[in-house]
């Protein structure tokens, strides 16, 4: 089956600094890399997703990149403020099912 | 809609005692989904459905852990006997399903289940 890897698990960074955070992935099937963000307390939400026919994609501050051959994928937050401090999460959709195999998360600081 | 729906949001019981956790998922989504949260594993997938059908009940932990769907509106997750490693929050997500594409999966608030 798919295997997920995420790094760093914690990252901080000062109030407008950028953040990287990086994910591999096993199976070379997968074909869709969603990432959800997950505040203290709630539920996961999807902030952007790309496909394998797409190598980046950006939404305002937020983008990711997607090197099918090496396969992994990474999210880029910019200008980053206090309240992108959060859990995030990298997925993967195992070949033709519908299921996601999600990475171990990374929680994300922004200081002040 | 009121997004995917579950019940009770939090839940303590002690070792033994049978729990069961209950979801609603959007009305019209086609595929639910159980997920586990822990500091130690994260979010892991217990079990999916499609259609009301289970597909894939390979991380699902143990025998002691079961799920049904009986209808399109409705799934439980059941535990029993259960144990203190059990805590955690449970998840339940639903999606849409376009014929050749990945669809968002909507996650419903959580169960914080707490074993003593």
């Amino acid at each position: 089956g798919e295997n997920v890897e995420q790094h760093p698990s914690t990252l901080s960074v000062q109030e407008g600094d950028s953040a990287v955070i990086k994910c591999t992935y096993s199976d070379s099937a997968s074909n869709y890399f969603p990432w959800y963000k997950q505040e203290l307390g709630k539920r996961p939400q999807l902030i952007i997703d790309i496909r394998s026919n797409v190598g980046e994609k950006k939404d305002q501050r937020i983008a990711v990149t997607l090197n099918k051959t090496a396969k992994h994928f990474s999210l880029h937050i910019t200008e980053t403020q206090p309240e992108d401090s959060a859990v995030y999460f990298c997925a993967a959709s195992s070949g033709g099912a519908n299921n996601l195999f999600f990475g171990t998360g990374t929680r994300l600081t922004v200081i002040p | 809609d009121a997004g995917v729906i579950q019940s009770p949001r939090h839940e303590v019981t002690e070792m033994g005692q049978e729990v069961t956790l209950r979801c609603k998922p959007i009305s019209g989504h086609d595929y639910l989904f159980w997920y586990r949260q822990t500091m130690m594993r994260g979010l892991e997938l217990l079990i999916y459905f499609n259609n009301n059908v289970p597909i894939d009940d390979s991380g699902m932990p143990e025998d002691r852990f079961s799920a049904k769907m009986p209808n399109a509106s409705f799934s439980t997750l059941k535990i029993q006997p259960s144990e203190p490693r059990d805590s955690a929050v449970y998840f339940c997500a639903s999606s849409p399903h376009e014929r050749g594409s990945y669809n968002e999966q909507f996650f419903g608030p959580g169960t914080r289940l707490t074993v003593l």
